[in-house]
């Protein structure tokens, strides 16, 4: 079955620079990777996320690149700001289901 | 518009005892889900429901019973709650049973059991 592993689980960076969260997955028959966002005390919420007919969407500051051969996909969130401080999760489809990695907490330095 | 409803916020059980987590979305969409969230170790998917009628076991179902009542409720039913099932829950709905969709979270059921 499908295995997600996501880096690094934790990450601390200064308010305006970029964050980079990668994640890898194991199944090639996987064709969806959404990117989650989980504030304190909610339920995760949708910012992003890429079919594997593209290698890269953008909205706004967050972008999210696919590379199908090395079977990974990033997170990049550029300019970060105080309220980008979360929980992020990367997923891959597997059939019905969604198969998460563990999670990075990102931590913005003022 | 309040989305997915998932109540009690917390509960406190004792080994052995029983407890239904309920969870209900207005959005009238087809799927909906319950995932268990530990420390590390990511979502869960303990049972879905892909469309009315009809539900499927995910990756640790084991201990757990679900119930799609109508297209707008679906619980999780804990027979004889044990500690390893102290965990953050969290309920979950979508348009279609298919996993490329977006799914939308309740705000989650914090258990204990002791």
């Amino acid at each position: 079955g499908e295995n997600v592993e996501q880096h690094p689980s934790t990450l601390s960076v200064q308010e305006g620079d970029s964050a980079v969260i990668k994640c890898t997955y194991s199944d090639s028959a996987s064709n969806y990777f959404p990117w989650y966002k989980q504030e304190l005390g909610k339920g995760p919420q949708l910012i992003i996320d890429i079919r594997s007919n593209v290698g890269e969407k953008k909205d706004q500051r967050i972008a999210v690149t696919l590379n199908k051969t090395a079977k990974h996909f990033s997170l990049h969130i550029t300019e970060t700001q105080p309220e980008d401080s979360a929980v992020y999760f990367c997923a891959a489809s597997q059939a019905y289901q969604l198969i998460w990695g563990a999670g990075t907490k990102l931590i913005i330095k003022p | 518009n309040a989305g997915v409803t998932q109540t009690p916020k917390f509960q406190v059980l004792k080994t052995g005892q029983s407890m239904t987590l309920q969870c209900a979305q207005d959005m009238n969409h087809n799927s909906m889900y319950w995932y268990r969230q530990d420390p590390g170790m990511g979502l869960r998917l303990i049972y879905y429901s892909a469309s009315e009628g009809t539900t499927d076991k995910g990756e640790v179902p084991n201990g757990y019973n679900v119930s799609r009542l109508n297209k707008r409720e679906f619980s999780l039913r804990l027979e004889s709650a044990a500690p390893s099932q102290t965990s953050v829950y969290f309920c979950a709905s979508s348009e279609s049973g298919q996993a490329n969709t977006e799914a939308f979270f309740g705000q989650g059921t914090r258990l204990t059991v002791v």
